[in-house]
């Protein structure tokens, strides 16, 4: 379906566990970008990864961490998290931030739910 | 301050009347400027990316025209199957590494 894939689909968890989401993309991007999707608001960037070195942090708390052993895989990593961080993650791809024409390529995002 | 707007925030047309969106953005040294299609529950589809005002784009019933202030998404004789939330994104020179988003607009495609 898309070069982009997420797991899980779906995550149910309290706020005193730990997950973590998975992207992987089959596009041979070297850009990976994690955003928070909530209703109603504009998708929120979290963090970006360039050739596997993170070159922005949107003053995420810390309660996200996130990881990138490569350019095709990107985890984040999520602990004891507040109900209001119930929302879609998106994963994103693109080919490198220095393209002069660069665009995004999205998964299909993890629905989270915090209780 | 960068931003985008998209308007209306929602539309509801009936199948085959013809309709546009609009997209209206501000941001310094455009690097382009992104539609994508996002059904509920799913991540954003790729549709466009425009580069230059006057440039043209079109895929099947959906044509994107870009200004130099504003892009339109035009839907020609949709059908209920175009019934999506449509986004739009632009990328700055001086933006860095961001995408600025709007928060779309949902169209219904009535049968």
């Amino acid at each position: 379906e898309t070069g982009v894939t997420q797991t899980p689909r779906h995550l149910v968890m309290g706020m005193t566990n730990k997950k973590s989401l998975k992207c992987e993309q089959h596009l041979g991007h070297n850009a990976m970008y994690w955003y928070k999707q909530s209703a109603k608001k504009p998708l929120e960037l979290m963090f970006v990864y360039n050739f596997k070195e993170q070159t922005e942090n949107n003053s995420v708390p810390s309660r996200f961490s996130p990881e990138c052993p490569n350019s095709s895989h990107l985890f984040l990593h999520l602990h004891t998290l507040q109900p209001e961080d119930s929302a879609l993650y998106l994963c994103a791809s693109s080919q490198d931030l220095g393209a002069v024409q660069e665009t995004q390529y999205f998964g299909p995002g993890t629905r989270l739910l915090v209780l | 301050e960068d931003q985008v707007t998209q308007s209306p925030e929602a539309l509801r047309l009936q199948e085959g009347e013809s309709s546009s969106l609009n997209c209206s953005y501000t941001v310094s040294g455009l690097r382009g400027l992104f539609w994508y299609r996002q059904d509920p529950g799913k991540g954003p589809e790729f549709l466009f990316t425009l580069y230059s005002a006057g440039e043209e784009k079109e895929k099947e019933r959906l044509k994107a025209t870009l200004t130099k202030k504003e892009s339109f998404l035009h839907i020609t004789a949709p059908k209920p199957e175009d019934s999506a939330t449509y986004l739009c994104a632009v990328r700055g020179s001086n933006t860095g590494n961001q995408f600025y988003f709007g928060t779309g607009t949902s169209l219904t495609v009535i049968p």
